[in-house]
């Protein structure tokens, strides 16, 4: 199975303030015959199911603030809200879809500090 | 637009069955890779399962931990997807969303149902 290892579990930050969450993956998630990361981002509010952020570890789902962006390859991907709003308070997953079992990060919460 | 409306949930006993559905909209249903995932209370995301599109043979994978006791299937006449457990424990107790995959052939899950929550107890 890869191993889908998420930092922080939690971080505060201020409003308007940058975010980072990284995640790592024991094993590469880039299929090298086309290039492209199967690494996706979602963001989970209570009560709420999951919500695509990011996918192929870049491409931002249409409707997605741009404050939110997806980098990284391989093992080594970040989650960057340039901004901090206070709708942003939510949980963070990252997600690999290369190959099964799928697995998710443990989550980071996001809150405002 | 696209929905996905989960139902068949509720309280259930160890060793007995389920099935769950996902009610499609919006979207040929056999046209797309089907997921379910599963959250504990409190919990992180799990992935459960998937059944792939018609164009890659309906064939369907599963996780470790469900493998032999839940099957994904699918009535495209009726755009739903079904999640049979089977042998239920209250490991099993959790809020489970079935999902599709953003286009033919994308493989991530894009849109989400609100889940429908399903407890196992005796």
């Amino acid at each position: 199975d890869i191993v889908m290892t998420q930092s922080p579990d939690s971080l505060a930050v201020s409003l308007g303030e940058r975010a980072t969450i990284n995640c790592k993956a024991r094993h590469s998630v880039l299929y090298t015959s086309n290039n492209k990361n199967y690494l996706a981002w979602y963001q989970q509010k209570p009560g709420q199911p999951p919500k695509l952020l990011i996918y192929w570890a870049s491409t931002r789902e249409s409707g997605v603030p741009d404050r939110f962006s997806g980098s990284g390859s391989g093992t080594d991907f970040t989650l960057t809200i340039s901004s901090l709003q206070a709708e942003d308070v939510a949980v963070y997953y990252c997600h690999q879809y290369y190959t099964v079992p799928w697995t998710f990060g443990q989550g980071t919460k996001v809150e405002i500090k | 637009e696209v929905e996905l409306v989960e139902s068949g949930g509720g309280l259930v006993k160890p060793g007995r069955s389920l099935r769950l559905s996902c009610t499609a909209s919006g979207f040929t249903l056999g046209d797309y890779l089907m997921s379910w995932f599963r959250q504990a209370p409190g919990k992180g995301l799990e992935w459960v399962g998937f059944i792939r599109s018609k164009g890659y043979g309906e064939t369907t994978e599963y996780a470790a931990s469900v493998k032999g006791r839940f099957t994904i299937s699918r009535d495209d006449s009726k755009t739903i997807a079904y999640l049979e457990m089977d042998s239920l424990t209250t490991e099993d107790t959790a809020v489970y969303f079935c999902a599709r995959e953003g286009y033919r052939s994308g493989w991530y899950s894009a849109y989400w149902g609100q889940g429908t929550l399903v407890a196992v107890s005796s």
